[in-house]
């Protein structure tokens, strides 16, 4: 069975760092694709980037490229998101997400971690 | 960027009815490559359709949809009070891949 289990909620500080993360079961973690989604609190979900495990390529959407840093250890089937200074603007729902295929970028999101809570505030 | 409007922005419909969700890409998304997920109150997404129209895993027949290049529906027929939920639309045809802002369906 397919499983991401992300690490659990955060609170902080503005400026603060922060590292998330989401582990990876019961598929070969190395050759899908896996990236993250923000939810802004009641809002709709954004495509922030996606990273391939196997050789820590990276992609990531415009609005977040230079905002967060994607990265994986294969060995340990995760993938991580973060952050070196945090805004209040940051504070959101994360989500963890495995394309479909193996190999490819040009795929949906099939299987979702169950979130990660990041609360930015003074 | 590949902009998608989803409308309406609420739909309030009775078990048993149908609902028809509509998702329109500013550019033509290649290949198709839609696809519509249901995120229910406090839960992550679910994928429910994806190449705009092929149900994914698990997903009843009660879910359909439809559509090519700019224009695109989501189809739930015989409704479920267990549909209660807000439907995303997302293209990944295009980089970067966008996300529609979504349709919340209530059920009377």
């Amino acid at each position: 069975e397919v499983q991401l289990v992300q690490s659990g909620p955060e609170v902080k500080k503005p400026g603060e760092s922060l590292k998330i993360s989401c582990e990876g079961a019961g598929y070969n973690f190395p050759n899908y694709w896996i990236g993250w989604v923000r939810q802004m609190p009641g809002k709709g979900l954004e495509w922030m980037g996606i990273i391939y495990p196997g050789d820590s390529d990276t992609r990531y959407s415009p609005s977040f490229q230079g905002q967060v840093t994607i990265s994986a250890d294969k060995s340990i089937r995760t993938a991580y998101l973060q952050w070196s200074s945090l805004k209040a603007s940051d504070t959101a729902m994360y989500y963890c997400a495995k394309l479909a295929k193996q190999g490819s970028t040009w795929d949906p999101f099939d299987y979702w971690g169950q979130g990660t809570l990041v609360t930015v505030s003074s | 960027e590949i902009v998608l409007t989803q409308s309406p922005g609420t739909l309030s419909l009775s078990p048993g009815e149908r609902a028809t969700l509509s998702c329109r890409a500013s550019q033509s998304v290649n290949s198709n490559y839609l696809a519509w997920y249901q995120q229910k109150p406090g839960q992550a997404p679910r994928l429910l359709i994806y190449g705009a129209s092929s149900r994914a895993t698990g997903i009843p027949d009660r879910f359909s949809g439809s559509g090519s290049g700019t224009d695109f529906t989501l189809t739930i027929s015989r409704l479920e009070p267990e549909d209660l939920a807000v439907y995303y639309c997302q293209q990944y045809g295009n980089s970067p891949r966008t996300f529609g802002q979504g349709t919340k369906l209530e059920i009377k």
